[in-house]
């Protein structure tokens, strides 16, 4: 059990196209998702916690307007890179907490490039 | 707030040889610690956690870390080495009224033959 998956597990774009990332709970239900940047030989940064039915919570320093995040269900959360540019090409992992809330399920990450 | 350390960015050993993995943490609530393996290219594998249970945890693959308050550690360690141990390992720290999860640096594991 508790398994999340993200889909597309990789894509390229040209700069100012938009794209966006599904992360979803497969097996359970997910009132809480969080969104992590990962930049080559780095750790995770938490870029925001995503919160079913109401606006995500952005970390600081990270522009709301440009990472678009939506989470319409108990399990999928979405994250949109708006007017994408080379400098945000990265890896972008989600998670999902767990119900007791003690616990967070990675997914296995999407791979940006913007040309 | 909570922060993470982790001693050592790459930590190279023979296969066979003990590893060890140094974290320690700081945390103003009583914390939950984690650690967590990538493989390149792949999300977070969860090895073992801490959550106010038995001070020593035992996770998969061998691993295994003790919670040591009075030090504020939480270092993981495996008696012998496997070459597929190669990868990333990283500490994390929460707390139990967000799940947010603080990470540390990251520890490059080296397994030689």
């Amino acid at each position: 059990g508790a398994v999340v998956s993200q889909h597309p597990s990789w894509v390229i774009c040209k700069s100012g196209t938009s794209v966006k990332i599904e992360c979803r709970s497969l097996d359970f239900q997910a009132t809480t998702m969080f969104w992590y940047r990962q930049f080559p030989k780095q750790s995770l940064m938490l870029m925001a916690t995503s919160n079913e039915g109401s606006k995500a919570t952005y970390e600081q320093g990270v522009e709301k307007d440009k990472f678009l995040i939506n989470h319409a269900s108990l399990t999928l959360s979405t994250l949109t890179v708006t007017s994408a540019h080379p400098e945000d090409s990265s890896f972008y992992i989600c998670s999902a907490l767990s119900q007791g809330g003690n616990e967070q399920f990675f997914g296995p990450g999407t791979r940006l490039t913007v040309l | 707030a909570q922060s993470v350390t982790q001693l050592g960015s790459h930590v190279s050993v023979s296969e066979g040889a003990l590893v060890l993995l140094r974290c320690n943490y700081s945390s103003s609530v009583p914390p939950y610690l984690f650690w967590y393996v990538q493989y390149p290219n792949q999300g977070l594998q969860l090895l073992l956690k801490y959550t106010s249970a038995a001070t020593l945890v035992k996770g998969i693959n061998g691993f295994e870390a003790e919670f040591k308050k009075s030090e504020t550690s939480f270092h993981l360690t495996k008696p012998s080495a496997h070459m597929s141990d190669a990868a990333e390992y990283f500490c994390a720290v929460s707390s139990s009224n967000t799940g947010k999860l603080i990470f540390g640096q990251g520890t490059t594991l080296q397994v030689k033959p």
